[in-house]
């Protein structure tokens, strides 16, 4: 009930495309859901969240949907560039609660020019 | 600049040795963590600690110690308990532990001799 499955565990796409990445969750207290970018011999940076009490979000070129009846989430990227090659992790966080984030398995994604 | 300083961002540890690696916050965090990154494996959390003088075990506590004697620093210890210590590990902080985005340091690389 803890977990967050990601998929897909890598991918490749051409640049200008959509990657899309998937995350699900079986908690419903979970109620706070990040997603991290990482670069090689980088920690992780926070790149953009979502609570569910909204179905999406925007940051530049980045958006989560957010499908409260199917416990999922998804990250897109939109005319994805090279310099967006990195990993990417979803987490999951629940209120109330003293627990940290439940962090996904992680994306490698590489953009081909 | 707030953040989270990790040091040696390089460490190497001879068989039966004990080391200890560095994580200090200046973002006035309560909340601070290890975690362990091995390739493919994801983000696996090691212990944390919500305020000053207490912390808990993580998925994988075992031959590792930490203390949280001052709310800025939170030193991990990789014991020769600790069969296969080469890793990167990444220390992270945040407000509070649960809901909140965590911010992570560039990490320590440990290798073994």
């Amino acid at each position: 009930q803890q977990q967050v499955k990601q998929s897909p565990q890598s991918l490749i796409v051409q640049k200008g495309g959509i990657p899309i990445i998937n995350c699900a969750y079986e908690n419903t207290a979970f109620d706070y859901f990040p997603w991290y970018q990482q670069f090689p011999g980088k920690g992780p940076a926070l790149l953009i969240a979502i609570r569910p009490d909204v179905s999406e979000k925007k940051e530049g070129r980045f958006t989560i949907s957010f499908n409260k009846s199917a416990k999922q989430f998804s990250l897109h990227i939109m005319d994805s560039q090279p310099g967006d090659s990195a990993t990417y992790f979803c987490a999951a966080s629940m209120w109330p609660g003293n627990t940290p984030l439940v962090f996904g398995k992680g994306t490698r994604l590489s953009v081909i020019a | 600049d707030g953040g989270i300083t990790q040091s040696p961002k390089y460490l190497f540890r001879k068989e039966g040795q004990n080391v200890t690696l560095s994580c200090e916050q200046n973002l006035n965090h309560d909340a601070m963590y290890w975690y362990r990154q091995d390739p493919g494996q994801g983000l696996r959390l090691i212990y944390y600690s919500q305020i000053v003088n207490d912390f808990q075990k993580g998925d994988i506590a075992e031959g590792y110690s930490v203390s949280r004697e001052k709310k800025e620093s939170f030193p991990l210890t990789v014991t020769s308990a600790q069969k296969n210590p080469t890793a990167f590990y990444l220390c992270a902080s945040s407000r509070t532990v649960s809901n909140q985005p965590q911010h992570f340091g560039d990490g320590t690389r440990l290798s073994i001799l």
